[in-house]
């Protein structure tokens, strides 16, 4: 059971550069999320996922983009990095009250260490 | 907007000494409620979850919580705690119908042997 996965786990990039992170679950969970987490601020939401083609904006949304063209995949990107994006990236799942988990729980992946020059 | 506000950011003890972490949250309805817990390097795992029923809630590793409404609070507890507990623990809502979880900005615990 992979459960929930992100890659890559660590990422240098220079300013500008557009940067895409993976994420993939194998639970088959309608909801999806992306977070940052910074010293702080704890984990702050960039954007969420309902379902497949349902998407929208969390916290602090500005500067990423995200798709969700099938179910178990939410790519998160960086159009053009900037040094403020420099974060550890946390991908999340979790199902509805009729799939396999805890309802309202929220899975983590191990993160992606994303350093901007 | 909802919002959750943990008052210590960095606490040390001793092992064998109590812990309490505070944890306050804003929004006056139903609320779910949750402990993470991030040991160095890793990632997030849920230390224990409240959704109803009894207050007290006893999670993983000997952790425990107590759900007070009327105080808007969720402090996690544990009677003795070890080197190994040195973690950033998270307090976290979910609240009404959404599904997002919004985060405290954690507080770095430190046990010395």
């Amino acid at each position: 059971d992979a459960g929930i996965t992100q890659s890559p786990r660590y990422k240098i990039t220079e300013t500008g550069r557009q940067v895409t992170l993976m994420c993939h679950q194998t639970w088959s969970h309608s909801y999806m999320f992306w977070y940052r987490q910074d010293l702080g601020h704890g984990l702050r939401l960039i954007y969420y996922s309902a379902a497949a083609d349902i998407t929208d904006k969390g916290e602090v949304p500005d500067g990423y983009v995200v798709s969700r063209s099938k179910t178990e995949n939410f790519p998160l990107t960086l159009e053009s990095a900037t040094r403020s994006q420099t974060s550890v990236y946390f991908c999340a799942s979790h199902g509805t009250s009729g799939e396999k988990s805890s309802y309202n729980e929220q899975f983590f992946g191990p993160g992606t260490r994303l350093t901007v020059l | 907007a909802q919002s959750v506000s943990q008052h210590n950011h960095h606490v040390i003890l001793s092992e064998a000494a109590s812990l309490e972490l505070g944890c306050n949250y804003s929004y006056g309805g139903t609320v779910n409620l949750f402990w993470y817990v991030q040991y160095p390097g890793q990632h997030l795992q849920l230390l224990l979850k409240y959704f109803s029923g009894d207050p007290l809630v006893k999670g993983i590793k000997g952790f425990e919580a107590e759900f007070i409404k009327s105080k808007f609070s969720f402090n996690l507890r544990k009677p003795s705690v070890q080197w190994s507990d040195t973690a950033e623990y998270f307090c976290a809502v979910i609240s009404g119908s959404a599904r997002q979880l919004t985060f405290g900005s954690g507080t770095q615990l430190t046990v010395l042997p």
